[in-house]
C-alpha cells in the first residue's frame, strides 16, 4: 500500500552542490509530477510527465532537471542548488492521460530540502 | 490563464462551529476542482472533488459545491473539530494533466 514514494525526507546542502530527489509510484499511474510548496504560495509546478518517455516544464522549471526512468519513476534533479531552492518538494502522480483533468493527484509524504 | 484564489488564514475556531474556505477559480474550458488537506509533516491528501458544474463534493462532514456562475468551489463544514486542524488547499485540473493549486489556508481549531 506504497502509494508515491519519495527519498530522501531530508536533507541539507550546501550551495554549488547537485543532488537528485527519487520518486516512485506503485499505482501504475501515466502521469508523474514534481511540486515545490513554499510558505504562502501554495504549490507551484516544476516538471510534469504525462507518459513514459516525456517531459514538459511546469512553472517554475529553472534549475531543475528531470527524468522519467520508466512508468514508476520521476527523478528531480538540482545541478548547482541555490539558497533560493530551499523549500518542500512533493513529487505526485495521477492516472490522467490527456484530456480533461478529471482525476485526482496523489501526493508523496515530501522531500525539505535546505540550502545553505 | 488558469488559477485558483482562496482565503488568506490562518482561520481560528472553536471546536463545533461552522467552517467555510472561501476558494474562487479562473479558468477557460470545464476544469474539475478539488479541495485538499494537508496535516503537519504529511503530503497532500485529497478531501473531495467535483468534476462538473452543480457537482457536490462530500466527505468526512465537509462540503463543496462547484458553482460555474460564480467560478468558486467554497469548502463548508458544520462542525469543525480539533482533529480537522490542517492546511486547506483548493486547485483545480485542467487540460494536460495539470493541476493548479491556492496558496493554502490553515485552520486552527481550539477545544
Amino acid at each position: 500500500n506504497a502509494g508515491v514514494t519519495q527519498t530522501p525526507k531530508f536533507q541539507v546542502l550546501k550551495t554549488g552542490q547537485s543532488m537528485t530527489l527519487q520518486c516512485a509510484q506503485d499505482m501504475n499511474h501515466n502521469s508523474m509530477y514534481w511540486y515545490r510548496q513554499d510558505p504562502g504560495m501554495g504549490l507551484r509546478l516544476i516538471y510534469y510527465s504525462a507518459s513514459e518517455g516525456t517531459t514538459d516544464k511546469g512553472e517554475v522549471p529553472n534549475g531543475y532537471n528531470v527524468s522519467r526512468l520508466n512508468k514508476r519513476e520521476f527523478s528531480l534533479r538540482l545541478e548547482s542548488a541555490a539558497p533560493s531552492q530551499t523549500s518542500v518538494y512533493f513529487c505526485a502522480s495521477s492516472p490522467l492521460r490527456g484530456g480533461v483533468g478529471n482525476t485526482e493527484a496523489f501526493f508523496g509524504q515530501g522531500t525539505r530540502l535546505t540550502v545553505v | 490563464g488558469n488559477s485558483v484564489t482562496q482565503m488568506e488564514g490562518p482561520v481560528t475556531l472553536s471546536e463545533e462551529a461552522f467552517l467555510t474556505i472561501n476558494c474562487t477559480y479562473t479558468a477557460t474550458g470545464y476544469p474539475s476542482l478539488f479541495w485538499y488537506v494537508q496535516y503537519p509533516g504529511e503530503g497532500l491528501q485529497l478531501l473531495l472533488k467535483a468534476t462538473k458544474a452543480d457537482d457536490k463534493g462530500s466527505n468526512k462532514g465537509f462540503e463543496a459545491t462547484y458553482r460555474k456562475e460564480t467560478t468558486s468551489f467554497h469548502l463548508e463544514k458544520g462542525s469543525v473539530q480539533v482533529s480537522d486542524s490542517a492546511v486547506y488547499f483548493c486547485a483545480l485540473g485542467y487540460n494536460f494533466n495539470k493541476f493548479y493549486f491556492g496558496s493554502g489556508t490553515k485552520l486552527n481549531v481550539k477545544p
